[in-house]
C-alpha cells in the first residue's frame, strides 16, 4: 500500500490555459474525492466518485471544471480556461465503502496550482 | 456559513505537556468527526475519529472527546512532542463528504 498519489505536485500555468491533474487512490478503495484548499482555509469538498460513477458535485465546481474516473481506478480533474482564482491546492482522497458506517478518508500530497 | 469552527488559529505548548485543540460545529446532522494533521506542502494525515454515538475515543497519545449537547469536540495530545508541531484540522461528516474547520497551528517547544 503506497497511499494516495497525485501528479503533478506543482503546476504553474497562464490564465486561460487548461490544466489536468491525476489522482491514484489506494488500490482497494472504491470511493474517491476531490477537495480544494486555499490559503488560511480548510479543504473544501468538490466532488465524489463511487467506483466510476460521479455521485455529487459541489456548487464550487463551475462548468469549467470536470472530473472523471473512467475505470473506477485513477481519476483526473481538468480545469478549462483557468483563472487566477483557481490558484489553490487540489487534494484527492480515497476511502473504502464497507458497511453502513463512515469510512475514513486518506489524502494524497496534493497538486499546487498557480495561475499567473 | 461556517459549519465547523476552530476558533484558535494557533496554540503553543511545552514538550511533555498536554495540547488541547478545540472544535465547534453547528450542523446537528453531523454524525462522524475526524482530526487530521497537516505539514506544509503535504496532504492532511488522518489521526483519529469518533462516531456521534460515543463521547471518547483514544489512540495512543491522542484522545478525542465529543460533547454532542454543546456541539463541541476536542483533541488531547499527551505528552506533546516537537514532532507534533503542525496544523490540525477538525472535520465532520453527515454523509460521505467532509466539512473542515480552518485549522489550528500547534507549536510544541522543546
Amino acid at each position: 500500500d503506497t497511499g494516495v498519489s497525485q501528479n503533478p505536485r506543482h503546476k504553474i500555468t497562464k490564465r486561460g490555459q487548461n490544466v489536468t491533474f491525476r489522482c491514484d487512490p489506494i488500490s482497494e478503495h472504491n470511493r474517491l474525492y476531490w477537495y480544494r484548499q486555499t490559503l488560511g482555509q480548510g479543504p473544501e469538498f468538490l466532488t465524489y466518485f463511487q467506483n466510476e460513477a460521479q455521485l455529487e458535485k459541489s456548487r464550487l465546481l463551475s462548468d469549467r471544471f470536470s472530473a472523471e474516473r473512467p475505470k473506477g481506478s485513477f481519476s483526473t480533474l481538468e480545469i478549462q480556461r483557468t483563472e487566477q482564482g483557481d490558484s489553490a491546492m487540489y487534494l484527492c482522497a480515497s476511502s473504502e465503502s464497507q458497511g453502513t458506517g463512515f469510512n475514513e478518508q486518506y489524502f494524497g500530497p496534493g497538486t499546487r496550482l498557480t495561475v499567473t | 456559513d461556517q459549519q465547523v469552527k476552530q476558533n484558535s488559529p494557533s496554540l503553543s505548548v511545552q514538550e511533555g505537556r498536554i495540547s488541547i485543540l478545540n472544535c465547534d460545529y453547528t450542523n446537528s446532522m453531523f454524525d462522524y468527526f475526524l482530526w487530521y494533521k497537516k505539514y506544509p506542502a503535504e496532504g492532511p494525515t488522518f489521526l483519529i475519529s469518533i462516531s456521534s454515538i460515543k463521547d471518547k475515543n483514544e489512540d495512543g497519545r491522542f484522545t478525542v472527546f465529543l460533547n454532542k449537547s454543546a456541539k463541541h469536540l476536542s483533541l488531547h495530545i499527551v505528552p506533546s512532542q516537537p514532532g507534533d508541531s503542525a496544523v490540525y484540522f477538525c472535520a465532520a461528516s453527515a454523509t460521505y463528504k467532509l466539512t473542515f474547520g480552518k485549522g489550528t497551528l500547534l507549536t510544541v517547544n522543546p
